[in-house]
């Protein structure tokens, strides 16, 4: 089992739509969670962190934390075609020098 | 936010030869940056992490003799990858945490190096 699992998609929406993106994960020791913005060719973006469990709101952008259920989530709300792009969800903790596991990524596409 | 460029972008190279690439953080110091290698369509895997003033950490199946990781300073570590063969081509891709500010959540990634090895 992998320690981190993410549906590749890819995922097809119209223009305006809310997308869920979500992850699961098997370690209990990480402490945080975050998602990134790839674009094709291009090194990853980070949109935003959360440490240890709740919520946390940018924008458009909502990003939640189960962690009783080992469960993260990140919501776009108002869709729009720019954000087309790999989402990926990553996890570290506190020990291990910060080092970072990733997910697959999903590939969303917003239709215009 | 901080930012970590990469150099070359992109590099051709033919086999058998060696390709440097290298990592830096712009505006901040990181003493460890990450070395990741990227396929078409996947996810980063990660390679190495880069420690300055001490040796790399190679994960498991990484060879440490044909990817060489030197950090050279508080800003600066570079990839070589020795001997390419068609197989190393890929997108490589470093990152180094903001220790200052966040450090395990806070990684900035560089743009990538995209390797072709003819």
């Amino acid at each position: 089992q992998k320690e981190v699992e993410q549906d590749p998609g890819p995922l097809s929406v119209p223009e305006g739509a809310i997308v869920s993106l979500n992850c699961t994960y098997s370690n209990s020791a990480f402490q945080y969670f975050m998602w990134y913005r790839q674009y094709s060719r291009k090194g990853p973006e980070l949109l935003m962190y959360t440490y240890s469990s709740g919520n946390k709101e940018d924008g458009r952008f909502t990003a939640q934390v189960d962690k009783s259920s080992k469960y993260i989530s990140l919501f776009i709300r108002d869709s729009q075609p720019s954000d087309s792009a790999t989402y990926l969800c990553a996890m570290s903790g506190n020990t291990g020098g910060f080092k970072t596991i990733f997910g697959a990524g999903t590939r969303l596409f917003v239709k215009a | 936010g901080a930012v970590v460029s990469q150099h070359p972008s992109w590099v051709i190279c033919k086999s058998g030869t060696s390709v440097k690439i290298e990592c830096r953080s712009l505006d901040f110091q990181a003493t460890t940056m990450f070395w990741y290698r990227q396929f078409p369509k996947q996810s980063l895997m990660l390679m190495a992490t880069s420690n300055e003033g001490s040796k790399a950490t190679y994960e498991q199946g990484v060879e440490k003799d044909k990817f060489l990781i030197n950090h050279a300073s508080l800003t600066l570590s570079t990839l070589t990858v020795t001997s390419a063969h068609p197989e190393d081509s890929s997108f490589y891709i470093c990152s180094a945490p903001n220790e200052e500010s966040g450090g395990a959540a806070e990684q900035y990634f560089g743009p990538g190096t995209r390797l072709t090895v003819t």
